[in-house]
C-alpha cells in the first residue's frame, strides 16, 4: 500500500523558514517524480514543485521560484520542501504527492501557517 | 500559463441522477488531463487520467471524456459518498495547473 506521511508544519513568522519532509512507504520511492501540492484555507489546489527521479531536475511556479527548494533523499525514501522567505500567501496545507503524470496519491498534509 | 476554467462552481443533486461536471482549457492539452474528488477533511483522490481512464478502484459510475479543449466527468447514480469538491487537473504543460473546482452536495 503506497503511503505518504508529511511533516514539520507549523505556525511561523513572515519571512522565516520552514522544512517539511515526506516519508514514503509501499512503492519504489526513487523510480518516481514527485510533487508538492498545497492548498489555501478555504481555497483550490496549486502545484508547488515537482522533483525528477534522481533530483537532476527541479520544477516550481512562479509564486515560489526562488523562495522554496524541493529535494529527495531516496536512500531514506524521503522527500523534502525547503521553505524561505515565507510570506502570508503561503498558509496552506501542503501534500506530498507521487507525480509519474497526474498526482496519483497524495499525503495527508501537513499545515504551514505564516503570521506574526 | 495554461488556464483551467472548471463549472460549475457548485451544484446539488439527488441520489441516483447523473452530474455532469466540466472543464475547459485556454489551448489544447491533448488527452493529458486528470479529475480529482476531494471528501470534506481528507487529501485529493485521482478518479480519472488521460482524460477518459478509471484509475484503480474507481466507481465505474465515473467516467470522463473530452470533445476539444472542453473536458467532462459524469458522475452516473449518485450516491451519499460523493459528496465533495472536484478539480480537473491539466498536466500538459509546465506549470501544472488545477481547475477552481466543482463542489457538489447530495440533496
Amino acid at each position: 500500500e503506497v503511503q505518504l506521511v508529511e511533516s514539520g508544519g507549523g505556525l511561523v513568522q513572515p519571512g522565516r523558514s520552514l522544512k517539511l519532509s515526506c516519508a514514503a512507504s509501499g512503492f519504489t520511492f526513487s523510480n518516481y517524480y514527485m510533487a508538492w501540492v498545497r492548498q489555501a484555507p478555504k481555497k483550490g489546489l496549486e502545484w508547488v514543485a515537482t522533483i525528477s527521479t534522481s533530483g537532476s531536475r527541479t520544477y516550481y511556479p512562479d509564486s515560489v521560484k526562488g523562495r522554496f527548494t524541493i529535494s529527495r533523499d531516496n536512500a531514506k525514501s524521503s522527500l523534502y520542501l525547503q521553505m524561505n522567505s515565507l510570506k502570508s500567501e503561503d498558509t496552506a496545507t501542503y501534500y506530498c504527492a507521487r507525480h509519474p503524470g497526474s498526482f496519483d496519491y497524495w499525503g495527508q498534509g501537513v499545515m504551514v501557517t505564516v503570521s506574526s | 500559463d495554461i488556464q483551467m476554467t472548471q463549472s460549475p462552481a457548485s451544484l446539488s443533486a439527488s441520489p441516483e441522477e447523473i452530474v455532469t461536471i466540466t472543464c475547459q482549457a485556454s489551448q489544447d492539452i491533448g488527452n493529458w488531463l486528470a479529475w480529482y474528488q476531494q471528501k470534506p477533511g481528507k487529501s485529493p483522490q485521482l478518479l480519472i487520467y488521460s482524460a477518459t481512464s478509471l484509475a484503480d478502484g474507481i466507481p465505474s459510475r465515473f467516467s470522463g471524456s473530452r470533445s476539444g479543449t472542453q473536458y467532462s466527468l459524469k458522475i452516473s447514480r449518485l450516491q451519499v459518498e460523493d459528496t465533495g469538491i472536484y478539480y480537473c487537473l491539466q498536466r500538459y504543460s509546465n506549470p501544472w495547473t488545477f481547475g477552481g473546482g466543482t463542489k457538489l452536495e447530495l440533496k
